[in-house]
């Protein structure tokens, strides 16, 4: 079974370009999760979706980031205009939430390989 | 916000010894997960808990959900080299869907 799928795997842009990440959760997962990891912040929640909705978006750090998930298979996460201090690994995770728990639901996150960011 | 402490942040072992690390929160959790991510790779689940008292093993690891909801341990026995990596524990507050998770545990060992 196919995983998590992440592309770029690598990337390395100038500051201020734009950047987009993309994320194709496991089939069949109805949230997705956007993750920030540096050595000293560690892991980060940017934001997540149920359905293709945004839930929770407290974990973007400013405008400069936006996300989208137009469908159940597809997610974007984008840095516009990137900086240097945005070089991280950016991770997608889904997972599965019944419908009858309410808003909590199994976290059994599964995550995709990551893309490394570098911004110079 | 919510913040877990994981302990210890690295270990140096020798090849089959024991491994403990553990992750304590002042806050109450309805479910503990602990992840192990290799370099270049995304974390992977090992165990998922989910009931205080909770002792559940996955091969060589075992991991116990605290009785007090604010704590849990990974076990790892008789280490082999391919267990080296950063270990990751990750706590759900109830009511809530966002994890979080603890600064992680650094695992190298001696062959």
């Amino acid at each position: 079974d196919a995983g998590v799928i992440q592309s770029p795997r690598h990337e390395v842009t100038e500051m201020g370009q734009e950047v987009t990440l993309r994320c194709k959760p496991i089939s069949g997962h109805n949230s997705l999760f956007w993750y920030r990891q540096t050595m000293m912040r560690g892991l980060e929640l940017l934001i997540y979706f149920n359905n293709n909705v945004p839930i929770d978006d407290s974990g973007m750090p400013e405008d400069r980031f936006s996300a989208k998930m137009p469908n159940a298979s597809f997610s974007t996460l984008k840095i516009q205009p990137s900086e240097p201090r945005d070089s991280a690994v950016y991770f997608c995770a889904s997972s599965f939430v019944p419908l009858l728990t309410g808003t909590g639901g199994s976290n059994e996150q599964f995550f995709g390989p990551g893309t490394r960011l570098t911004v110079l | 916000g919510q913040q877990l402490n994981q302990s210890p942040q690295s270990m140096f072992i020798q090849e089959g010894e024991d491994v403990s690390m553990n992750c304590t929160s002042s806050s109450i959790f309805n479910t503990w997960l602990w992840y192990k991510q290799d370099p270049g790779e995304g974390p992977v689940l090992l165990i998922a808990l989910y009931k205080a008292g909770e002792l559940t093993s996955n091969g060589r690891l075992t991991a116990q959900f605290g009785i007090t909801r604010k704590d849990s341990f990974l076990n790892i026995s008789a280490s082999i080299p391919s267990d080296v990596g950063i270990y990751f524990c990750a706590g759900q507050l109830k009511g809530a869907q966002k994890l979080v998770f603890g600064q992680g545990t650094r695992l190298t060992i001696n062959p």
